[in-house]
């Protein structure tokens, strides 16, 4: 099985900025993503990392260390609509998805 | 509009009935997945298919069966519903099993 852990609950002030880890154990690895939900809705992509290094995707950037099984999501310029849960999910041998429980971030004006 | 739909939008249940949750995606994608999701334990893979005519079981199968006669649907059953099935329930659909999946917008289960 999988072991996929990141914070429950992050919280922080419009405008900053807000980095979620996701660390990881895994019967082999085919990439790690990380998708958005709002509360009551399904679950959509925001990215894709499978080599080590730094995707960025406009104010959302996604870093990955394969050595390390660690990952995180950069939030920059936060927007009140940020306010969502984010879900590390990694990719194992098979080609299926294991999701960590989620990290709820709440944005503050 | 392409996408994933899934009926009903949520449901409430005697325990021991059988139920079936409906998912159809329109963007000819070979794999689906259904997932379940359960505050504190995040989204769990209940049964998936990376083609027409075969499926496979996730981490939480038990209780759940699944059947892919075409592309574009992907039914879950459950056969005697106990209260432990009470929950989320997301269908998903890939291109093939290495792309991003594409999540329908769930059914609400509750099981009494």
């Amino acid at each position: 099985g999988q072991n996929i852990d990141q914070p429950t609950e992050m919280t922080a002030t419009e405008g900053a900025i807000v980095q979620i880890n996701c660390t990881y154990q895994t019967s082999g690895f085919n990439g790690l993503f990380w998708y958005q939900q709002h509360a009551g809705e399904a679950p959509t992509f925001l990215s894709y990392n499978v080599l080590d290094g730094l995707e960025e995707k406009g104010r959302f950037s996604s870093f990955l260390s394969r050595s390390k099984g660690y990952s995180y999501l950069l939030l920059k310029e936060l927007q009140m609509k940020d306010s969502a849960s984010y879900l590390c999910a990694v990719r194992d041998g098979d080609y299926k998805l294991s999701f960590g429980a989620g990290t709820t971030v709440t944005v503050r004006a | 509009i392409a996408g994933i739909t899934q009926a009903p939008t949520s449901q409430i249940l005697a325990a021991g009935r059988r139920m079936t949750l409906r998912c159809t995606q329109d963007m000819r994608h070979n794999a689906m997945y259904w997932y379940r999701q359960d505050l504190g334990l995040g989204l769990r893979l209940i049964h998936y298919s990376n083609t027409a005519g075969t499926t496979g079981k996730g981490e939480v199968p038990d209780g759940y069966s699944v059947s892919r006669a075409n592309t574009d649907d992907f039914p879950l059953t459950l056969a005697s519903a106990v209260p432990s099935q009470t929950s989320v329930y997301f269908c998903a659909s890939s291109r093939g099993a290495a792309d991003e999946q594409f999540f329908g917008p769930g059914t609400r289960l509750t099981v009494l």
